[in-house]
């Protein structure tokens, strides 16, 4: 079965260290997206990319990084510039948005509640 | 900036009865989606609206756009527990891409 596999589903680290949090699919999608949400909030989109080794800043991008290597994978590094990591994570993919053929929803994978101490 | 607007944030309603949740946004699109998550859970997609006056149905729930008013609904009619969770509706806008914008979500309780 198709679907995007996130892990780890929980993850605790201490203050000032980086976190890298995986992101795969299988959908042969070209857009993959991370989200963020915090207790009793809405999503907010930290980046997203369309094409193999080209990604863009989302609303909240500042403290993360992140890398489009493959197709099927858009790991998040959570860095220690980001002043309040603790939330969970979400990951997301879909077709290409806008292009005529193609107005899929996002897919999303189960998320990562990351724990920062 | 595009801006997307739940109302209520809090819905407390008792089985059987009908409701209304509300989605605004703030400039032009034709394409709104709807999401449903479950507590400590993912998303999971509801409805795809692509054009105005769309109509989706699906069991006791169903979602209209008006993209004149630039406006959402999610309507429930005679609700059961089995609905509780939080709903999400999300906006593609003209310029955004293939970004969406999420609104707050509604968090609906159905009680006995």
């Amino acid at each position: 079965d198709g679907g995007i596999t996130q892990s780890p589903k929980y993850l605790f680290r201490k203050e000032g260290q980086n976190v890298t949090l995986s992101c795969e699919q299988n959908l042969n999608h070209d857009a993959m997206y991370w989200y963020r949400q915090d207790p009793g909030q809405g999503l907010r989109l930290i980046y997203y990319s369309q094409i193999v080794n080209d990604f863009q800043k989302g609303d909240i991008a500042e403290g993360y990084s992140v890398s489009r290597e493959k197709k099927e994978s858009f790991p998040l590094t959570v860095t220690s510039a980001q002043k309040n990591p603790t939330a969970f994570y979400l990951c997301a993919s879909s077709h290409i948005r806008g292009l005529s053929s193609y107005n899929s929803p996002l897919h999303f994978g189960n998320g990562t509640r990351l724990t920062v101490t | 900036e595009l801006k997307v607007e739940q109302n209520p944030l809090f819905l407390s309603m008792q089985e059987g009865k009908n409701y209304t949740i509300y989605c605004n946004y703030s400039t032009t699109s034709d394409r709104l989606y709807w999401y449903r998550q479950d507590p400590g859970k993912s998303l999971e997609s509801l409805f795809v609206l692509l054009s105005n006056g769309a109509v989706k149905q699906e069991g006791r729930l169903m979602a209209s756009l008006d993209t004149k008013a630039r406006l959402s609904t999610l309507h429930i009619t005679a609700a059961v527990h089995d609905l509780s969770a939080t709903y999400f509706c999300a906006v593609d806008g003209e310029t955004s891409g293939s970004r969406l914008t999420f609104g707050e979500g509604t968090q609906l309780t159905v009680n006995p």
